[in-house]
């Protein structure tokens, strides 16, 4: 199927641990991007590469790493987790110079922390 | 910075017209975008709209776009159950700067 993946699809963890979430797209774009989705549902961009290159990094504290191995591959790596970093995380992609520039968004990781 | 805003909430029954409203507040929005999130799923693009267009249909969708008034609105024509999800209007003023998305409109639609 081509799509974009993540995983895990839910993580549960406590407070001050590390953790990563993993994000792939077989879609051949160029570009992608960590969304934060609240509680309440509101949808934040965090970060967008293009290229393996880091173009948009939104207010986020620095214990969020994104890293790009390459083109497909968007990882996302939280060190010392709080509570307040329970959320959905979504990652996207698009083709840059697409007409539309969509983005395509994964399935999301629930992540919990106690 | 951009501001998206959207009524939370949206009520109607099997077989009316839904229409969605949505405005922004950057002029320079060029793309408008409609995503659809079912419950525990991701997002899914609906349609878009460029800010030189004033209308786009597509089947049950129509999106209208008044860029003076900054405000962009989606009618979902027959709504069926299978339409219950939150819908997000999301804004963006070029290809490299992020979209930034409204807080999603709920709609439950009553057989």
């Amino acid at each position: 199927d081509t799509a974009v993946s993540q995983t895990p699809k839910y993580l549960v963890t406590q407070m001050g641990n590390d953790k990563s979430i993993k994000c792939e797209q077989n879609l051949g774009h160029d570009t992608m991007y960590w969304y934060k989705q609240d509680s309440k549902k509101f949808l934040k961009i965090m970060f967008s590469y293009n290229n393996k290159e880091l173009i948009i990094n939104e207010t986020v504290p620095n214990r969020f790493s994104p890293k790009s191995p390459d083109k497909a591959h968007l990882n996302l790596h939280i060190n010392s987790l709080e509570l307040g970093d329970s959320a959905v995380y979504f990652c996207a992609s698009r083709l840059e110079g697409s007409p539309s520039y969509e983005q395509y968004f994964g399935p999301g990781t629930r992540l919990t922390v106690t | 910075g951009e501001d998206v805003e959207q009524s939370l909430f949206l009520s109607v029954r099997e077989g009316d017209s839904s229409v969605i409203n949505c405005t922004y507040t950057d002029s320079s929005s060029t793309y408008l975008y409609w995503y659809k999130q079912e419950p525990g799923a991701g997002l899914q693009l609906l349609t878009y709209i460029f800010s030189n267009m004033d209308m786009k249909q597509d089947q049950r969708l129509t999106v209208l776009l008044n860029k003076k008034d900054k405000h962009l609105s989606l009618r979902i024509a027959d709504t069926q159950t299978g339409d219950s999800a939150i819908y997000f209007c999301a804004a963006q003023a070029s290809g490299n700067t992020p979209l930034v998305f409204g807080k999603g409109t709920r709609l439950s639609v009553i057989a």
